[in-house]
């Protein structure tokens, strides 16, 4: 069966402190790892597309990596401004359709 | 630029009332999605479209119902309203069928059955 698990559920952070947020996954056929960020009352918004191991993208204080198993989201000297939800989706299977991880919430305090 | 755009907002219902949720997408998107997001659970599809006239169940349908008469639009139904059915809606859209293609959300619509 198809899966995404995050962790952690929530993390917490000062200002500067670097971290990783971890995205683990099994999925039939991997056509794509996608992250996306929400804010409270809002839509997620796309942050990142992987599609194959060692693959890596950047924006900003973000970078996200993905290997055959697992994607980690990056965070270097994280502002307050980051703090949101960060959810991790996988496309694969026969349908294509997004599966979902159940989100880490980070709040970074100043 | 719009993007996609969910009425209403807040809707708050009585339990067996009936309602359409509308989504509206102005980037010419091929596939649509309606999903919902319950605490501890996650995004989950209710019910997706690849295509103007074709619907195709998700993970959760039951209880919904969806029509595709536009290409621009996307409609959620409730025909009879459950406690259970309380949730944040969301539609998404994205273009043609590659595996590259990006989902773009609405802002969400929030239901209180009561």
């Amino acid at each position: 069966e198809d899966q995404v698990t995050q962790s952690p559920e929530a993390l917490r952070l000062q200002e500067g402190e670097s971290s990783s947020l971890n995205c683990s996954y099994t999925v039939s056929g991997l056509r794509g790892l996608f992250w996306y960020r929400q804010d409270p009352g809002k839509g997620p918004e796309f942050l990142f597309t992987l599609y194959s191991a060692g693959e890596e993208k950047e924006k900003e204080r973000l970078k996200a990596t993905l290997t055959k198993k697992e994607s980690f989201l990056h965070i270097t000297a994280p502002k307050p401004e980051d703090s949101a939800t960060y959810l991790c989706a996988v496309r694969g299977g026969s349908q294509g359709n997004l599966i979902f991880g159940k989100g880490t919430k980070l709040s970074v305090k100043p | 630029n719009a993007g996609v755009t969910q009425t209403p907002k807040f809707r708050v219902l009585k339990t067996g009332q009936s309602m359409t949720l509308l989504c509206a997408q102005d980037m010419n998107h091929e596939y649509m999605y309606w999903y919902r997001q319950d605490p501890g659970m996650g995004l989950r599809l209710i019910h997706y479209s690849v295509g103007e006239g074709t619907t195709a169940k998700g993970e959760v349908p039951d209880g919904y119902n969806v029509s595709r008469l536009k290409k621009q639009n996307f409609l959620l139904g409730l025909e009879s309203a459950a406690p259970s059915q309380t949730s944040v809606y969301f539609c998404a859209s994205k273009t043609g069928h590659d595996s590259g293609n990006t989902i773009y959300f609405g802002e969400g619509s929030w239901l209180t059955v009561v």
